[in-house]
């Protein structure tokens, strides 16, 4: 069954340091998401994507954050000067469709902020 | 405003008995539902979605557009449900995200 990958699993980043998330969506899916959960909390959506530009976005995605598809495959997640707050558990998402598809998740990337 | 709420955050019953998982939702337009669950250090997976009316697992989801409801049940509870469950709205049109709910913790105690 075809699967999101993303890298790195876990990744330990000083404060202000800048980090970049990778995902690999599966390759028929044309919307991905980045969602993340902080620890013991909900699961929260930070941005939506679809034909190369943002969909829609949280109010947590603001200017520290940026997505992009570099190369067709690709699906990143940059933080440029992380906070303490920016630790939580990130996950990229991908889905073939619209309404009633759902998603595919990946096994995320654990981000701590030190 | 969209919303989801799962009002049990944590629920405990014996193998063997039923289980109800509740949730409500406010969204506007008439969005697709979905559950979700998440086993222990596992990635988050698509249990049923309401547009496909399957069962999964044992599980069943009845949408109630009047009571905006969207509750999932298992007659049978067996120890391999214990997971965190997340009820998640999506709407039909567009790259619309999906909203989870604070989860339900789901322990299946023998």
């Amino acid at each position: 069954e075809p699967e999101v990958t993303q890298t790195p699993s876990h990744q330990v980043t000083q404060m202000g340091q800048e980090v970049i998330l990778r995902c690999v969506p599966i390759s028929n899916h044309l919307y991905f998401y980045w969602y993340r959960q902080i620890l013991g909390q909900k699961v929260e959506f930070l941005v939506s994507f679809y034909n190369n530009e943002i969909s829609e976005k949280s109010e947590i995605f603001d200017d520290q954050f940026s997505v992009e598809r570099p190369d067709g495959s690709n699906f990143t997640l940059k933080i440029r000067s992380t906070k303490l707050e920016d630790s939580a558990m990130y996950f990229c998402a991908s889905s073939e469709g619209q309404g009633g598809y759902g998603y595919t998740f990946g096994s995320g990337t654990r981000l701590t902020v030190v | 405003a969209q919303r989801v709420t799962q009002p049990e955050k944590l629920l405990s019953v014996f193998k063997g008995a039923p289980v109800e998982l509740k949730c409500n939702y406010s969204y506007s337009g008439s969005p697709e539902l979905f559950w979700y669950v998440q086993y222990s250090r596992q990635r988050l997976q698509l249990l049923l979605r309401h547009i496909s009316r399957e069962s999964i697992k044992g599980f069943t989801a009845d949408l109630n557009k009047g009571e905006t409801s969207f509750h999932l049940k298992k007659p049978f509870a067996q120890e391999e449900d214990s997971a965190m469950y997340y009820c998640a709205p999506r709407g039909i049109q567009g790259a619309q995200k999906l909203v989870f709910g604070q989860g339900t913790r789901l322990t299946i105690n023998p």
